[in-house]
């Protein structure tokens, strides 16, 4: 596709439920980002991915928080054991480079609320 | 620790009324200054990059500034479709954002 396509574009989960949040990059970009956004906040650093590698998840807030890039393509968040403060818009960004240094683009985000 | 404050929090202007945001960072070593424009429900819209001190930007009505220390967003004549949030962001392969600037323009 065009841009960044992440799916569902909506998800509500009920305490203590699994979820799994996918998002596909622009093809052929080798750099994959996943960003936490609260309401009125920026994004916050998650993860990041160059091909299948993930090199870097130092902002993933538990071990509840799983991220994975098997054939360097598509990505998918994992949250287990969902509490009400992963309720944020998820929000996952490709760029075409290694390591970054270059503008990265945005998906439409998945909004989750927990309840 | 790269920090990125921006202000004010939100701004209102009256159509044709110019002004200005502000980013101010501390880095490590800047590797790149981003502007992106976020609309509600939506992810961000990559504006501007900018790399070095005296760099500048245009896009129609905005124009991206960068000194050794912040960064000016300027609106020259905006329009209502101008109204969005507008982020700051310094990279060092990932990009470390600002809260954001909320511009409201009323016709």
């Amino acid at each position: 596709g065009a841009g960044v396509s992440q799916s569902p574009r909506y998800k509500v989960a009920k305490r203590g439920q699994d979820v799994a949040l996918r998002c596909d990059p622009i093809s052929g970009h080798v750099s994959l980002f996943w960003y936490q956004q609260a309401l009125g906040q920026g994004p916050e650093f998650l993860t990041y991915f160059q091909n299948e590698a993930q090199l870097d998840k130092s902002g993933l807030p538990s071990d509840r928080f799983f991220a994975e890039r098997p054939e360097g393509s598509v990505s998918t968040l994992k949250i287990q054991r969902t509490q009400q403060e992963d309720s944020a818009v998820y929000l996952c960004a490709s760029s075409g480079r290694d390591r970054g240094y270059t503008e990265a683009f945005f998906g439409q985000g998945t909004r989750l609320t927990v309840v | 620790e790269d920090q990125v404050t921006q202000s004010p929090e939100a701004l209102r202007l009256q159509e044709g009324e110019s002004s200005s945001l502000n980013c101010s960072y501390t880095v490590s070593g800047l590797r790149g200054l981003f502007w992106y424009r976020q609309d509600p429900g939506k992810g961000p819209e990559f504006l501007f990059t900018l790399y070095s001190a005296g760099e500048e930007k245009e896009k129609e009505r905005l124009k991206a500034t960068l000194t050794k220390k912040e960064s000016f967003l300027h609106i020259t004549a905006p329009k209502p479709e101008d109204s969005a949030t507008y982020l700051c962001a310094v990279n060092d392969y990932k990009l470390s954002f600002g809260a954001g600037t909320t511009v409201t323009v009323r016709a």
